[in-house]
């Protein structure tokens, strides 16, 4: 039962570009939204995350939007960079702390 | 801090055979998860510690897939016996207090192949 979802496996972009990542949830009972991003041969790492009591968060370079109603949460890159370049996994928590991931998009972003 | 530990980094092994991943969390960590990750499903839970105490193993495929802390700075996971379907990348990740604001952290994984 996928309760998280990334429906593009993968994405391109030119450097300096933006790019948006997206994910899709069914849990209404999750509260918590994260984004981590993982290079090959190495564990995912914490990027950015958004409460579901708030619609934006901003880091940087990197922006989490949510829409509960619509539940759908996307992850803006601006500018990208080739160091961007790796699989970005969505995630969400609810009440009990344990964390659901969707299956990951792989970003290339292009010189 | 050296971070979330795991052992081996590969593991390959035949069919049938006993495997048993290692994971020594964040020191005063104490909550403690186990993922998979295939590239049909991303990552899996597969269950989760607290305070040494398992939560919640619903997410362990099969009766063949247990897991153990038998204290806070060490956890096993272990698949006997071993199918092909098994391969898989397993991490470790760790967290405080289960503050999700922070973010789990994770270990680099164990790349496991039964051939």
């Amino acid at each position: 039962d996928q309760q998280v979802k990334q429906n593009s496996p993968s994405l391109s972009v030119q450097e300096g570009r933006i790019s948006i990542l997206n994910c899709d949830y069914t849990n209404s009972m999750f509260d918590y939204f994260l984004w981590y991003k993982k290079y090959p041969a190495e564990g995912p790492t914490f990027l950015i995350s958004i409460s579901s009591i708030k619609d934006k968060n901003e880091d940087g370079r990197f922006t989490v939007f949510l829409n509960k109603s619509a539940k759908h949460l996307s992850l803006h890159i601006v500018p990208s960079q080739p160091g961007d370049s790796a699989v970005y996994f969505c995630a969400a928590s609810g009440w009990n702390n344990d964390m659901r991931f969707g299956a990951g998009t792989r970003l290339t972003v292009k010189p | 801090d050296a971070g979330v530990i795991q052992s081996p980094r590969h593991e390959v092994t035949e069919m049938g055979q006993e495997v048993t991943l290692r994971c020594k969390p964040i020191s005063g960590h104490d909550y403690l998860f186990w993922y998979r990750q295939t590239m049909m499903r991303g990552l899996e839970l597969l269950i989760y510690f607290n305070n040494n105490v398992p939560i919640d193993d619903s997410g362990m495929p099969e009766d063949r897939f247990s897991a153990k802390m038998p204290n806070a700075s060490f956890s096993t996971l272990k698949i006997q016996p071993s199918e092909p379907r098994d391969s898989a990348v397993y991490f470790c990740a760790s967290s405080a207090d289960g503050r999700i604001v922070y973010g789990y952290t994770f270990g680099s994984g164990t790349r496991l192949t039964v051939v």
